[in-house]
């Protein structure tokens, strides 16, 4: 199996600021995903990140407000920008590895925004 | 747009006890299925994938089957323990799909 390491693993911030969420994966991967996880709710896909080219993001969810980086095969960033309270969430990132794109995930990030 | 639904919302159970867990989905071309566990205010941890072509996979007390034509798949999980309560989700991706996933069975076992 695979290891993802997400950082931090929560966060309390102030609305206006913005946040970056950190991923490292311990092997290449070509994709990674980031998902927001609202509470009590399942898992909406935010957008997928491959190296050197610009993420793609979901209907919903734009570039200005959740810039991706992608600077190598195994590390990733999300940042969550100019944050209000309706932004409190869970935010994961994942990989698929193997033939059969078995999908692994980091333990998250708890995000509050007072 | 596939979409993935899960039965029961929550379930509450006897330590000891088998129990099934049920996955719908609406689009039967799938590439793979997939089932995780969550716990609470945690990422999620990968139980068990199903490809396409399998009806079935195993891993100790749990056994996920897959009826693609049904639209359905389910997770056993034999001789339950209070270390098994989490959120149980699963995930169905199609050909050239990113993963939908269901909104969860939240599991309790008691002691």
């Amino acid at each position: 199996s695979a290891v993802i390491s997400q950082k931090p693993s929560r966060d309390i911030c102030q609305r206006g600021t913005s946040l970056t969420i950190q991923c490292q994966v311990d092997s290449q991967v070509t994709m990674m995903f980031w998902y927001r996880q609202q509470p009590g709710q399942s898992l909406t896909l935010i957008a997928t990140a491959n190296q050197g080219s610009e993420a793609t993001y979901e209907s919903g969810f734009v570039i200005d407000k959740f810039p991706i980086s992608r600077p190598n095969l195994t590390f990733s960033t999300l940042t969550v920008s100019n944050m209000s309270p309706e932004d409190s969430s869970i935010y994961l990132c994942s990989a698929d590895f193997g033939t059969n794109e078995k999908l692994f995930f980091g333990s998250g990030t708890q995000l509050s925004v007072l | 747009k596939q979409e993935v639904t899960q039965i029961p919302a929550a379930l509450s159970v006897p330590e000891g006890e088998n129990l099934v867990l049920n996955c719908s989905f609406t689009d039967s071309a799938i590439y793979n299925l997939q089932w995780f566990r969550q716990d609470p205010g945690k990422g999620l941890t990968s139980l068990l994938l199903i490809q396409s072509s399998q009806r079935e996979q195993t891993s100790g007390r749990l056994n996920a089957s897959l009826d693609k034509s049904s639209g359905r798949s389910t997770l056993y999980i034999a001789a339950s323990q209070p270390g098994d309560s989490a959120t149980y989700l699963c995930a169905v991706r199609g050909y050239g799909q990113n993963f939908v996933f269901g909104p969860g069975t939240r599991l309790s076992v008691l002691p």
